[in-house]
């Protein structure tokens, strides 16, 4: 148990429809990543947040988006769904404080089907 | 921008035996880290092993062991005494040293079968 949750476990929903993912940091850690892991695209990093602000973004499609809260949770919110955003996402994180570059530590993930 | 590389789809091991699973890397920094994450059948991310890019001792953890070659950018993963649990998809996965904005970038991973 890496100690980074996430919920829920799977999801299954419909084209054009809109979701919510939610995970939970180790405790003490002030950064989270979110990562998708496709098939056809392997794991792909998607948006960092510190402490609240937006550090990083790749290969994030604008009709998704995050936030990170003032208790250090994080939610990905996917919007207008298609087919090809069924994947597994993976929420990461890790300590990033101090300017030092640390180990990430990965939730269990949120499968996700479009139908 | 960086990469890597496994160009290893798939290795079987019998149980018992060493297997090395080999990962390449590219980048034009002198900062970084290098990890290796295993990801059974379960799907859960998990951490095997880490090696900072200015240490010239290579890690150790256990049974798993890197060979890490900076200026061949290599960085490979030995499992000595393979078990039935290591069988899984390794991924290797590199990070700049640059504070808080430290995202990972993975190879396509390789997939291990661990044989009784």
């Amino acid at each position: 148990d890496s100690g980074v949750t996430q919920t829920p476990k799977h999801l299954i929903t419909a084209t054009g429809q809109r979701v919510t993912l939610r995970c939970s940091p180790r405790s003490g850690d002030l950064s989270v990543y979110w990562y998708q892991q496709s098939l056809d695209q392997g794991l792909q990093f998607l948006i960092q947040y510190y402490n609240g602000e937006e550090r990083a973004k790749g290969n994030i499609l604008e009709r998704f988006s995050a936030q990170q809260f003032p208790d250090l949770h994080s939610e990905l919110n996917l919007s207008s769904l298609e087919l090809g955003d069924s994947a597994l996402y993976f929420c990461a994180s890790s300590v990033a404080s101090g300017g030092k570059t640390d180990t990430q530590y990965f939730g269990p993930g949120t499968r996700l089907t479009v139908l | 921008a960086q990469t890597v590389t496994q160009s290893q789809p798939e290795m079987s091991v019998q149980e018992a035996e060493t297997v090395t699973l080999s990962c390449t890397y590219d980048t034009s920094e002198n900062n970084y880290y290098l990890f290796w994450y295993k990801q059974p059948p379960s799907r859960q991310m998990i951490l095997v092993i880490r090696q900072e890019a200015y240490k010239q001792q290579n890690a150790t953890e256990n049974r798993f062991s890197v060979n890490f070659q900076k200026a061949a950018k290599s960085f490979s993963l030995k499992i000595s005494d393979s078990q039935l649990g290591d069988t899984a998809m390794y991924f290797c996965a590199f990070t700049l040293y640059t504070g808080a904005n430290s995202k990972l970038t993975f190879g396509k991973g390789i997939t291990l079968s661990v044989r009784p």
